[in-house]
């Protein structure tokens, strides 16, 4: 079956360090992939989108990796603020598109 | 307006009741989502609606019930739930559904089923 996995365990880290998320799949074949930032109690907001032909994409603090042959994404957040704190979901899309599957996410908390 | 609003932000309902969740956007999308989300879970799918039609609907429970009265809003209709209904459920809407798109959520609305 089709599967995404991140890691379940939260990743603390210092404020002003990188931080490293890591988004597996199995049995899916994306054109392009996607990450997510939810806080507490609030609907997912939309970060960065990398297409399979895309190795790497930055947006300002943010860096996506994408590395179809291994099945992963890397996810960084460079000079980590406290205010980064939250939990960072991954996506993928399957049927053409016509349907979203996220994976469960991983909590990242910074700390001062 | 790149905004969803839903509303109420939080319901307390008991078994037998019915209420209705609300969802709007004015971002001119075509595609309107309904998802759940139980806590530390990823959000589900439940519905999609593409152009004012139910495009997927995921062997969601009757007692749900999706509504797309126009291009700009979403209800869902809630009828004689059960308690592990209880859960966040988010609305989200897109440009048309297909393809290389971007979600965009709105808060959510609380939902517990006593």
């Amino acid at each position: 079956s089709q599967k995404i996995e991140q890691n379940s365990e939260a990743l603390n880290i210092q404020e002003g360090k990188t931080a490293t998320l890591t988004c597996n799949y199995t049995n899916y074949s994306p054109a392009y992939l996607q990450w997510y930032r939810q806080d507490p109690g609030r609907g997912p907001v939309f970060l960065l989108l990398i297409r399979e032909n895309e190795k790497e994409k930055r947006k300002e603090r943010l860096k996506v990796t994408f590395d179809t042959t291994l099945k992963q994404s890397l996810f960084h957040i460079t000079a980590s603020q406290p205010a980064d704190s939250a939990t960072y979901l991954c996506a993928l899309d399957e049927a053409g598109g016509f349907k979203t599957i996220f994976g469960a996410g991983t909590r990242l908390f910074v700390k001062a | 307006d790149t905004e969803v609003t839903q509303t109420p932000k939080h319901l307390v309902m008991g078994m037998t009741n019915k209420k209705s969740l609300k969802c709007e956007q004015h971002m001119g999308h075509r595609a309107m989502y309904w998802y759940k989300q139980k806590a530390k879970k990823p959000p589900e799918l439940m519905f999609v609606y593409s152009y004012e039609k139910l495009s997927i609907n995921e062997s969601v429970p009757s007692r749900f019930s999706p509504e797309c009265p126009n291009s700009s809003l979403l209800n869902l209709h809630l009828h004689a739930l059960q308690p592990e209904d209880s859960a966040l459920y988010l609305c989200a809407s897109s440009p048309t559904g297909v393809g290389e798109e971007t979600q965009y959520f709105g808060p959510g609305t609380r939902l517990l089923v006593l």
